[in-house]
C-alpha cells in the first residue's frame, strides 16, 4: 500500500499569510494525487485533484503542484475560513490511501 | 443539489453486525461509482471501499475485507455497507462519498457522516 506522509501536522499562522503543506508518497503516484479540506463537524471536500487542479468552485488562492513523490498544497493568503485539516488522497494504486492530515490553525 | 444521507449508524457490541445506508438524490444514481470512507474520532480519513456503477468492480481496504460488504440499488438510488463482525477499531463516522469522473476514483460530494461505535 502507498503511504502518504503529510507535513507538518500543524500550521500556524495568521489571516493573509501563505502556507505550504506538503504530501510526499511511499513510491510514485505519478500525478494522481488530490487534496481536501475538512472543518471542524463537516464531512471533506474536494480542493485539487490530479496534483494541480482545482475543482469546481475551489477559489485561486488554493494551488497544488508536484508528481512523482513530492506534492506541495499552497494557500496563498489565507482567509478566516481556510483554518481546517487539509488531507492528502492517492488515487494511483488500489487500495486508495489518504495522508495522515496537516491542521491549519489560527496563530 | 447533490445530497448524500447516511443512516444505520448506533452502538453495536463486538461482534455484531450493521447496515449502513446511503440515500443519494439531487443526480443521476446511475452515472456515478460511489465509495465509503470512515473516520475513527479525532483521527484522519481511511478509505474503506468502492463500487463501480453497474456493482460489478468492488474493492475493500485489507481492514474490512471479508467483513464488510458494499453495494448498489441503483433504483432507489441507494448506497449500502453491510458490516459483520465488528471490532472496536471499526468506530468511526462512515462517509458515503460521490466519484468524481474529473479524476478517477476521487471523491466530490460527501455525505455528513453516520457514527458507528464498536463497544460492550
Amino acid at each position: 500500500e502507498i503511504v502518504l506522509t503529510q507535513s507538518p501536522a500543524t500550521l500556524s499562522l495568521s489571516p493573509g499569510e501563505g502556507a505550504t503543506l506538503s504530501c510526499r508518497a511511499s513510491q510514485s503516484v505519478i500525478n494522481y494525487l488530490a487534496w481536501y479540506q475538512q472543518k471542524p463537524g463537516q464531512a471533506p471536500r474536494l480542493l485539487i485533484y490530479d496534483a494541480s487542479n482545482r475543482a469546481t468552485g475551489i477559489p485561486a488562492r488554493f494551488s497544488g503542484s508536484g508528481s512523482g513523490t513530492d506534492f506541495t498544497l499552497t494557500i496563498s493568503s489565507l482567509e478566516p475560513e481556510d483554518f481546517a485539516v487539509y488531507y492528502c488522497q492517492q488515487r494511483s494504486h488500489w487500495p486508495l490511501t489518504f495522508g495522515g492530515g496537516t491542521k491549519v490553525e489560527i496563530k | 443539489q447533490v445530497q448524500l444521507v447516511e443512516s444505520g449508524g448506533g452502538l453495536v457490541k463486538p461482534g455484531g453486525s450493521l447496515r449502513l445506508s446511503c440515500a443519494a438524490s439531487g443526480f443521476i444514481f446511475t452515472d456515478y461509482y460511489m465509495s465509503w470512507i470512515r473516520q475513527a474520532p479525532g483521527k484522519g480519513l481511511e478509505w474503506v471501499s468502492y463500487i463501480s456503477i453497474s456493482g460489478g468492480t468492488i474493492y475493500y481496504a485489507d481492514s474490512v475485507m471479508g467483513r464488510f460488504t458494499i453495494s448498489r440499488d441503483n433504483a432507489k438510488s441507494s448506497l449500502y455497507l453491510q458490516m459483520n463482525s465488528l471490532r472496536a477499531e471499526d468506530t468511526a463516522v462512515y462517509y458515503c462519498a460521490r466519484g468524481s469522473w474529473l479524476a478517477t476514483p476521487t471523491f466530490d460530494y460527501w455525505g455528513q457522516g453516520t457514527l458507528v461505535t464498536v463497544s460492550s
